[in-house]
């Protein structure tokens, strides 16, 4: 069975960085029909894509972020960090993982985690 | 930067079909996904590749995809299916990207 989960603080103070962790299970991050994304989503706002994390150790980051955002994986330990730097009250949100996979085209997200929610708040 | 819109809100009585546009410029060159998305829950993928659907989501959700515009039809919609939905295409030059999303409310 494929599983995401997503782990992490759940309160950070503003201008503090956030670390994130996806520990995946059922599928190896080195398996090159498949990636992971990390995705959040603000109280009753749309999705927003953040970086992706290729399985050739290849990074993908979304534009507006790009400058605050870190991604790595260990593969031994089945699990893909996220970090992001300087965060506000804005950055308040659920904060998914999610795997894409060549079966679906690559370009599109078959599995997703539960979700955490990350609040930022002094 | 590449953009998806959609209409922020569909209404539908049971039983009929709903339709749910995402507009994005030449999406029809690209693959179209649709997500689900329950309240406190985690999006589930229901189309992928512009009409094709994954194992277990039910032969009443279609899609399609061309010129500008990629739809989710929910054909004889159920109470069930009231729910967010988010269109996703991938970008050259923004690489993922989500729709703005549309709230379906059954009658």
């Amino acid at each position: 069975q494929v599983t995401l989960k997503e782990s992490g603080p759940v309160l950070v103070k503003p201008t503090e960085t956030l670390t994130l962790t996806c520990t995946v299970s059922g599928f190896s991050l080195n398996n090159a029909r498949m990636g992971v994304s990390w995705i959040r989503q603000p109280p009753g706002k749309a999705l927003e894509w953040l970086a992706h994390m290729y399985s050739n150790d290849e990074k993908s980051y979304s534009r507006s972020l790009k400058s605050r955002l870190s991604i790595s994986k260990d593969t031994s330990k089945s699990q893909v960090v996220l970090t992001m730097t300087n965060m506000d009250p804005v950055d308040t949100a659920t904060y998914y993982c999610a795997r894409t996979h060549v079966l679906i085209g690559g370009n599109g997200f078959d599995i997703w985690g539960q979700g955490t929610i990350v609040t930022v708040s002094s | 930067s590449y953009e998806l819109s959609q209409p922020p809100s569909v209404s539908v009585s049971p039983g009929q079909t709903a339709i749910i546009t995402c507009s994005g410029d030449k999406l029809g060159d690209k693959y179209a996904y649709w997500y689900q998305q329950k309240p406190g829950q985690s999006p589930v993928l229901i189309i992928y590749q512009d009409a094709k659907r994954p194992s277990g989501i039910p032969e009443r959700f279609s899609g399609s995809n061309s010129g500008n515009t990629a739809t989710l039809t929910i054909s004889g919609t159920q109470a069930m299916d009231e729910a967010d939905y988010y269109c996703q295409a991938w970008d050259s030059s923004t690489a993922y990207v989500f729709g703005t999303g549309t709230i379906v409310t059954v009658l």
